[in-house]
């Protein structure tokens, strides 16, 4: 079974700087999905980036970006220039790679950002 | 193209009662998938459906819960004789016909919020 795991509870990060919010995972799978998915106080969930397993390139989306080092199994989130919009609960996510069914994602426990004005 | 609908957003309902939720993917949409969200918790996966099928289920309770995916109609989650534990915001996320070799990013809507009282 896979896991991940956010060892940040809670963050914050003075506007227009910039915070990194870590992720790390298990799993004996060799091709997957990772994903970051931003929950503001509205609840809704909101993809904010993704990443293939067998791609090296870092994916980069505007201002968020992640360092995936798949040896290590970690998957972090690079957010620059914070804006006071960006606060919210931030959840890693895995998915594995299947050719015929979709598969769910599992969920890490969350990281509070908080982007101080 | 409206996105996943999910409703009541809201439902308060006694200890004993049944509690249903329903969702409606999104258009051209046939895959759905539950997930549960404990409060200051991450979103839990429940179960995988297709049209009239159940995939997946490793993720429901043995007891008083069931879900189901019509032909026709939205997908719905049953909760029987609900609990207190129960409490939690339920989300439904859609993703379009598997495609092999993608990992499909799930669209999820906005979760109905149960309490039992």
């Amino acid at each position: 079974a896979q896991t991940v795991t956010q060892s940040q509870p809670e963050m914050s990060v003075q506007e227009a700087e910039t915070v990194t919010l870590s992720c790390t995972y298990d799993t004996s799978e060799n091709n997957y999905y990772l994903f970051w998915y931003k929950q503001p106080p509205s609840r809704q969930m909101i993809l904010v980036i993704r990443q293939e397993a067998y791609k090296q390139q870092n994916a980069t989306e505007n201002r968020f970006s992640v360092n995936f080092q798949k040896a290590a199994k970690s998957f972090s989130l690079k957010i620059s220039d914070s804006q006071l919009g960006d606060t919210a609960m931030y959840f890693c996510a895995f998915m594995k790679h299947s050719d015929n069914y979709g598969q769910n994602f599992v969920f890490g426990p969350g990281t509070r950002l908080s982007v101080l004005p | 193209n409206a996105g996943v609908m999910q409703n009541p957003r809201h439902l308060v309902r006694r200890r004993g009662q049944e509690a249903r939720l329903r969702c409606s993917p999104m258009k051209g949409h046939s895959h759905v998938y539950w997930y549960r969200q404990l409060p200051e918790e991450g979103l839990k996966f429940m179960v995988y459906l297709q049209k009239e099928n159940i995939i997946d289920e490793s993720g429901m309770p043995k007891e008083r819960f069931s879900a189901e995916f019509p032909k026709e109609g939205p997908s719905i989650l049953r909760i029987q004789q609900v609990v207190r534990g129960d409490s939690a915001a339920y989300f439904c996320a859609s993703s379009p016909q598997a495609v092999a070799g993608v990992g499909e990013t799930q669209y999820f809507g906005p979760g109905t919020r149960l309490l039992v009282l």
